[in-house]
């Protein structure tokens, strides 16, 4: 097990272009969380899985963003019609039922120019 | 609304003891926990209080106050290495929803 594994790592996309990141658990972690993070600011929540059920999602989420996780494993995390907004850091997180705290992936870095 | 308020940056030298305060107003609460990151790193976990008082793990133990809407992560024995952002984040909801995290505190230690 190596921890929870993000693809790609950095992504260049030109405004306008859709994007699609993927990310890939700790096997016997049910839940997963995706969240962007801003150069200076904290992890902002995306939207929740438990196994492959969507539980939550932000109210701050525009529809350009969707996310699923078919199996209840991987998880994806679509934005179409980037803009230079969405350019941050995408991180993943799981966790175990009971875990008292999340592991992060090492993100993907999106830039839209 | 939600807020979770922290200072921007904190400094001090190897060797000293240093605490990261954190006040949160939430809708709801089931737990305070702080994640240290590193410069171009994941988020990682340190502690976690679901209840009032100390926690101690190692050099670094965490408080909380229920009452007061307030914890803090305490550091001892600074290292260099400890040198990262700290982020409070506080559970609106019962187990599994998603954490809320404040903007982090920047720690510098020096030698």
């Amino acid at each position: 097990d190596t921890g929870v594994s993000q693809d790609p790592r950095h992504k260049i996309t030109k405004r306008g272009q859709n994007v699609t990141f993927r990310c890939d658990p700790i096997s016997e972690h049910n839940r997963l969380y995706w969240y962007r993070q801003t150069l200076g600011q904290g992890p902002e929540f995306l939207t929740y899985f438990q196994n492959e059920a969507q539980l939550e999602k932000s109210r701050l989420l525009s529809d350009r963003f969707s996310a699923e996780r078919p199996k209840g494993s991987f998880s994806t995390l679509e934005i179409q019609r980037t803009e230079q907004g969405d350019s941050a850091m995408y991180l993943c997180a799981t966790a175990a039922t009971g875990s008292l705290g999340y592991t992060f992936g090492s993100g993907t870095r999106l830039t839209v120019v | 609304g939600q807020s979770l308020e922290q200072p921007s940056e904190v400094t001090a030298v190897e060797g000293a003891i240093v605490q990261i305060n954190c006040t949160y107003q939430t809708s709801g609460f089931y737990g305070l926990s702080w994640y240290q990151q590193h410069d171009g790193g994941a988020p990682t976990f340190l502690s976690y209080n679901a209840l009032d008082g100390l926690e101690e793990t190692g050099r670094f133990s965490s408080f909380l106050s229920r009452s007061d809407s307030y914890g803090y992560l305490l550091l001892q024995e600074l290292q260099m290495k400890d040198s990262a952002s700290y982020f409070c984040a506080v559970r609106e909801g019962q187990a599994g929803t998603a954490l809320i995290f404040g903007k982090g505190t920047t720690l510098s230690v020096s030698s």
